[in-house]
């Protein structure tokens, strides 16, 4: 059974601080998916991490993958506020399409 | 502007009855998933279709829970009878497989639906 886990689970930082959120998973994967969910709304399309050592970045945001550790780290710079949500990573198997594989998601806070 | 559309948005109703959620995926997409989101659970997979089939329900309740694709513009999640346990937001998301397919195996999710089970 493949199994995703995130950690931190819950991150409460200052605005301007870095950080890094950390995606472990079980399985063979040559991809990775990031999203972003915030409160009462949808699951929002980050990043897609298709290949060992794509590297994709988004203003304040960088997502990386080490498919041979089976990692994947979203990188926080400077938050803000705006970045305050809950962020999922996802794995698709390599023998599974695209059938997605969450991880339990991080809750960032970012505080003024 | 494309998107999965989801109805209805939120329902509340009494233990026992049947709910029908519905979902229209993005056109030309051909996979379809159903996913539940609780908070001691997180987001697990209902049901997997691709190209109207169903190709996985494993983490489908097969008792009362039924998914089906009548036509590729139209998935639906039955309920019946429904529980307070199901209590849940329910999402449908819809992709392209893999590169092979053009797609890069992403998926979009509608706003899901809201179930409270009294």
């Amino acid at each position: 059974e493949l199994k995703v886990e995130q950690n931190p689970l819950f991150l409460s930082m200052q605005e301007g601080k870095n950080y890094t959120i950390y995606c472990n998973y079980s399985t063979t994967s040559d991809r990775l998916y990031w999203y972003r969910q915030d409160p009462g709304k949808s699951l929002e399309s980050l990043f897609v991490l298709l290949s060992n050592g794509a590297v994709k970045q988004e203003g304040r945001l960088m997502a990386s993958l080490d498919t041979k550790a089976r990692l994947s780290t979203l990188h926080i710079t400077a938050a803000v506020h705006d970045l305050s949500a809950t962020y999922f990573c996802a794995v698709a198997p390599w023998n599974a399409g695209n059938m997605l594989t969450f991880g339990g998601g991080t809750r960032l806070m970012v505080k003024p | 502007d494309a998107r999965v559309t989801q109805t209805p948005r939120h329902k509340v109703t009494e233990m026992g009855q049947e709910v029908t959620m519905r979902c229209q995926p993005i056109l030309g997409h051909n996979t379809v998933f159903w996913y539940r989101q609780t908070m001691m659970q997180g987001l697990e997979l209902l049901a997997y279709f691709r190209n109207r089939a169903p190709l996985d329900d494993s983490g489908m309740p097969k008792d009362r829970f039924s998914a089906e694709m009548p036509d590729a513009t139209l998935a639906t999640l039955k309920i019946q009878p429904s529980e307070p346990r199901d209590s849940a937001v329910y999402f449908c998301a819809s992709g392209l497989p893999t590169l092979k397919d053009r797609g890069a195996g992403e998926l979009f999710f509608g706003e899901g639906s809201r179930l409270t089970v009294l």
